[in-house]
């Protein structure tokens, strides 16, 4: 069971929009920076949104981040087939005994 | 060409052990955080150790603590995962990872090397 949590899964078709959620606690998020990652099927993951709403270069301003309160959001727009993958935010946690913390992951389906 | 590259897995029977390097190139490995990551065969991430850039400081998940150690070795760019008394519960791809941490301030993951795989079974 991870310490935040994510949608299993969410879809939506190619061009729309879609919202992936993160949920934590006053001791992690609440007071943290989010991260969030994708994994394609088949490969490492990879940076995708940093301090809640960074995005390293090269990667497109399809992708971003928000935080408000002990949740952070991950929205994707104009989807294309090759956005499907999981995604999963990451935090630090103060509280626990693995400092660093992830959702579960978002299975993403471009329909 | 900034990149890790993982090795030294492979199938290991319950109880025993394995050591895990990763082979940092194309950055200043002695600047970063280092961390471990795996992930089970279908499941999601988990973090398990890091170590500071100067090898001072360690911090290991709950699950790991007391069987796996951290260590690197900043004069061969390399960082290493030894891993004891393993179940069939430490089955997974292991991935060595660059970690961003600036303590108080920001922390994330911004290289990741394509794992190797560590299969725990009789």
């Amino acid at each position: 069971q991870s310490v935040l949590t994510q949608p299993p899964s969410v879809s939506a078709a190619p061009g729309q929009k879609v919202t992936i959620s993160c949920s934590g606690s006053t001791s992690n998020i609440g007071k943290k920076y989010v991260s969030w990652y994708q994994q394609l099927p088949g490969t490492a993951p990879k940076l995708l949104i940093y301090d809640n709403n960074k995005r390293p270069s090269g990667i497109p301003d399809r992708f971003s981040g928000s935080k408000s309160g002990t949740s952070a959001t991950l929205d994707i727009t104009g989807l294309q087939t090759g956005d499907e993958a999981h995604y999963y935010c990451g935090t630090w946690d103060d509280s626990l005994g693995a400092p660093r913390v992830f959702g579960g992951g978002t299975k993403l389906t471009v329909l | 060409q900034v990149q890790l590259v993982e090795s030294g897995g492979g199938l290991v029977k319950p109880g025993g052990s394995l050591r895990l390097s990763c082979a940092a190139s194309g950055f200043f490995f002695s600047d970063y955080y280092m961390t471990w990551i795996r992930q089970a065969p279908g499941k999601g991430l988990e973090w398990l150790s890091y170590i500071s850039n100067s090898g001072s400081s360690m911090h290991y998940a709950d699950s790991v603590k007391g069987r796996f150690t951290i260590s690197r070795d900043n004069a061969k760019n390399s960082l290493y995962l030894q891993m004891d008394s393993l179940t069939a519960e430490d089955t997974a791809l292991y991935y060595c990872v660059r970690d961003i941490t600036a303590p108080g301030s920001t922390y994330y993951f911004d290289l990741w090397g394509r794992g190797t795989v560590v299969t725990v079974s009789s």
